[in-house]
């Protein structure tokens, strides 16, 4: 069965440092993966996503990410972080015909000034 | 284009009670999804529609649960005899046919005492 997994719950860092948030996905052929972000009280906003092709993908914000396929991973970057990047931020693949997405359980970001 | 719009964005009611939330997607979108998120965790796919026929249900959705697209554009779903378990965030989706970009309204809270 398909799986996304996002093993850090909650990650803490200074505005400013760099940030990457770790995505790790189960799925039986190619993915399709995103990236959404959800402040409190907002719906979910899409920062990238990855069909085919260049496996590094930007994103809106300042935010990429990189498909390894070896790793089944699709880790989030961004080298500079802002205090309004505080947010959660969930892992998603894309499944079958539907295209229904299938969400890890996010992770909390947090930036000290 | 006003975005995916969902109503209401908060509903409190008592357990028992029916209750029903409406969807109006992006116009041109012809898919529409309903997720449910409850706290700490992320969005779990509840239903699909392409344009008014429900192509998929999740085994979540339990006999209580009914949503429909009479007109292949909004959508509403409605919650039978509520549990305090159906307490979430209840979140809408639509996309159009082979972008599987998927954009989200605000969500409605349902909070069920």
């Amino acid at each position: 069965a398909q799986s996304v997994t996002q093993p850090d719950i909650h990650i803490t860092v200074s505005e400013g440092a760099s940030l990457e948030l770790r995505c790790n996905y189960s799925y039986g052929a190619t993915p399709y993966l995103f990236w959404y972000v959800q402040s409190p009280g907002q719906g979910l906003q899409l920062l990238l996503k990855y069909f085919s092709g260049d496996t590094l993908v930007q994103g809106i914000k300042g935010f990429e990410a990189e498909f390894k396929r070896s790793q089944s991973s699709f880790n989030l970057r961004k080298p500079s972080v802002h205090w309004s990047d505080a947010a959660e931020y969930f892992c998603a693949v894309g499944s079958g015909n539907t295209d229904k997405l299938i969400f890890g359980t996010g992770t909390r970001l947090q930036v000290f000034p | 284009d006003t975005g995916v719009s969902q109503d209401p964005r908060h509903k409190i009611t008592k357990r028992g009670q029916n209750v029903t939330f409406r969807c109006d997607p992006i116009s041109e979108h012809n898919r529409l999804y309903w997720y449910r998120q409850t706290l700490g965790q992320g969005p779990e796919f509840l239903t699909y529609f392409q344009n008014e026929a429900q192509l998929e249900k999740s085994r979540l959705l339990s006999d209580r649960f009914s949503a429909e697209r009479p007109k292949g554009s909004f959508s509403t779903l409605e919650i039978q005899r509520t549990e305090q378990g159906d307490s979430a965030m209840y979140l809408c989706a639509s996309s159009f046919r082979g972008n599987n970009e998927q954009f989200f309204g605000p969500g409605t809270r349902l909070t069920v005492l």
